[in-house]
Order: structure tokens, then sequence, then C-alpha cells
């Protein structure tokens, strides 16, 4: 079935580091691609989707560009931030299938 | 427009109480999901709801564990005799349509502890 993979956590960054999660999907057909954000006691918020090849999804500094022959969707910012400290989940919804990644764990020091 | 509401947002119960989780999903949203999440673990999906109909149940336990959405009010997941295992955040999810293009949206979770 389809799932997807992402790297493993946690990540600990200094503020204004550049920032890589990796994510990698098996599918079948077309799925849509998600990173969604989880800050502690809450509930996931979406960050950035992409709906085809080729996308970019961009929000908050964060981008996520859609890669069908390397099915990856890595997450990327150049300059993080504390306030960026959370854990970030890849996801994809193919046909209603929605299936996310493990999570990584974020944490910015000042 | 208010985003998905879950309550309660805290439950303790005893091991064989049963357990009541309630989602209102956003406005206008007509289709539900529910996940669970373990401690450092990420979402597992348990459930799909539309009004009145249960669409795909393949993540829920085989026992205990039942789901609705009525076509009044919010949608409920119980647990029932819950146990030690069935600690953890349950979030419900809605979306406008069920196209894959389409994100969900979340609520803020409830947290389930079983004593």
């Amino acid at each position: 079935g389809d799932s997807v993979t992402q790297m493993e956590g946690p990540v600990t960054l200094s503020e204004e580091a550049f920032l890589t999660i990796n994510c990698t999907y098996t599918a079948t057909g077309y799925p849509s691609l998600f990173w969604y954000v989880q800050y502690p006691g809450e509930g996931l918020q979406l960050l950035l989707k992409a709906t085809k090849a080729d996308d970019k999804g961009s929000n908050k500094g964060f981008e996520a560009t859609y890669r069908k022959e390397t099915t990856s969707f890595h997450l990327e910012k150049g300059s993080v931030q504390v306030s960026d400290s959370a854990v970030y989940f890849c996801a994809l919804n193919n046909n209603n299938d929605m299936r996310f990644g493990a999570g990584t764990r974020l944490t910015v020091k000042p | 427009n208010a985003g998905v509401m879950q309550n309660p947002r805290h439950l303790v119960r005893r091991r064989g109480q049963e357990a009541r989780l309630r989602c209102s999903p956003m406005k206008g949203h007509s289709h539900v999901y529910w996940y669970r999440q373990l401690p450092e673990e990420g979402l597992k999906f348990m459930v799909y709801l539309q009004k009145e109909n249960i669409i795909d149940e393949s993540g829920m336990p085989k026992e205990r564990f039942s789901a609705e959405f009525p076509k009044e009010g919010p949608s409920i997941l119980r647990i029932q005799q819950v146990v030690r295992g069935d600690s953890a955040a349950y979030f419900c999810a809605s979306s406008l349509t069920s196209t894959s293009s389409y994100e969900q949206y979340f609520g803020p979770g409830t947290r389930l502890t079983v004593t």
C-alpha cells in the first residue's frame, strides 16, 4: 500500500541555520503531497501542499517540491527561527486515503 | 469561520469505562476523519465518515470502537471498556470534499488517559 517515509529526528539546529527534512513516498497513481506542523499540545496545521509533479508548495519561508522521478517531497527553509520548533509531518493523499510519516521533531536553539 | 472543534480536550477514564469523543467539522465540511496518535508516533487513520455513513473503517479496531456522524450534531468516536493501551491523542479532521488535492483540517485533539 501507499506509505510515507521521513527523516528520523530529532533534529536540533541553531537559529538562522538551513533546514532540510527528507520525505519520500510510495504510491500508485498521482497523490497530492502535504507538510503539516504540530506545535506542542495542538493539532496538525497544514504548512504547504503540492498536487502534481514539479509543483512547489511554499509558506512562511518553507518550501517543498513534488519530485515524481525521485518520489520525494523534501521540506526546506533557508533560515530557521526558534518559533519553528515543532514536529513536522509529511503526508500524501491518494484517492482520499491519507497517509502520514512518523514525524520529525525540530528544535531550534537561540 | 470556526475551525474543527473537538471536546473534551482531555479525558481521563478508568479501565472498563466508556469514552466518548466529539468532533464538529468546519462549517460546510461534510467529510470527517478520525486518527489516533500514540506518543512520539505519527497519525494512524481510523475511520472516514460522511453524514450518516461510514465510508472507510479499515483502521478501526474490530472490537470496542465505533464511530458515527449523524445528520445533526457532531461526529462521535466511542470506545467501550477502555484499556490502558487506548491512552493516546485522538484527532478529528474534516475536508470540503473527498478529492485528493484538498487538505484535511485538524482539530486540537482529545487526549485520552486510561488509569
